[in-house]
């Protein structure tokens, strides 16, 4: 475990189907990230959030929602996904500004059928 | 053209060989960070350097910010190490821009 727990590993969904996965850090962390690792592809960055407020989307289609209750949990939520956002769903945190490197969780891989 | 670019992609090592990953980036960054992402999918931190070089254990990374480049290398290198590495400069606050891997097999 490397401080970041992701849930669940693995998820098979249906494109009508409503999911969320669930990012989870105690190192004290103010700033998480929702990452997107698709085979063959550099990650590209989602979402930021510094203290539970969002500062990044990168054009994100409306199906990815995500939430930041508090500075410690992230949700990314999912509705009637395409098979081509099957990929791996990786979350992060960083201090501040990312500037000392992130932690990294072990990532959901998602398959949308 | 990604602004990172990583070489190898592929890379085979028979065990105990020196192995040598390249990073070159063409955008300003402040560090660069060295990641490893094992099969399961979990990726771990190696390094993060913004001069010089730095080392732990077999593992040594470098930097050359006049020339946009660094390098990860793997002395006595051994299965365990077969891993993607990614290398991912600092563009900014929270962003960083990440090269596609390098894909490292060590046989025994």
């Amino acid at each position: 475990e490397t401080g970041v727990t992701q849930t669940p590993r693995h998820l098979v969904m249906g494109m009508t189907n409503k999911k969320s996965l669930k990012c989870e850090q105690h190192l004290g962390h103010n700033a998480m990230y929702w990452y997107k690792q698709s085979a063959k592809k550099p990650l590209e960055l989602m979402f930021v959030y510094s203290l539970e407020e969002r500062v990044e989307n990168n054009s994100v289609p409306s199906r990815f929602s995500p939430e930041c209750p508090n500075s410690s949990h992230l949700f990314l939520h999912l509705h009637t996904l395409q098979p081509e956002d099957s990929a791996l769903y990786l979350c992060a945190s960083s201090g501040w500004t990312g500037d000392y490197g992130y932690t990294f969780g072990s990532g959901t891989r998602l398959t949308v059928v | 053209k990604n602004e990172v670019e990583q070489s190898p992609q592929n890379l085979t090592a028979q065990e105990g060989e020196f192995i040598t990953i390249n990073c070159s980036y063409s955008v300003g960054i402040s560090a660069l960070h060295w990641l490893q992402q094992h099969p399961g999918g979990g990726i771990v931190s190696l390094f993060m350097l913004s001069s010089g070089k730095k080392k732990h254990g077999r593992l040594i990374a470098t930097i050359n910010i006049q020339e946009k480049h660094s390098s990860l290398h793997i002395t006595a290198s051994h299965p365990r190490d077969s891993a993607v590495y990614i290398c991912a400069g600092n563009s900014g606050t929270y962003k960083y821009i990440f090269g596609t891997g390098t894909r490292l097999k060590v046989l025994a």
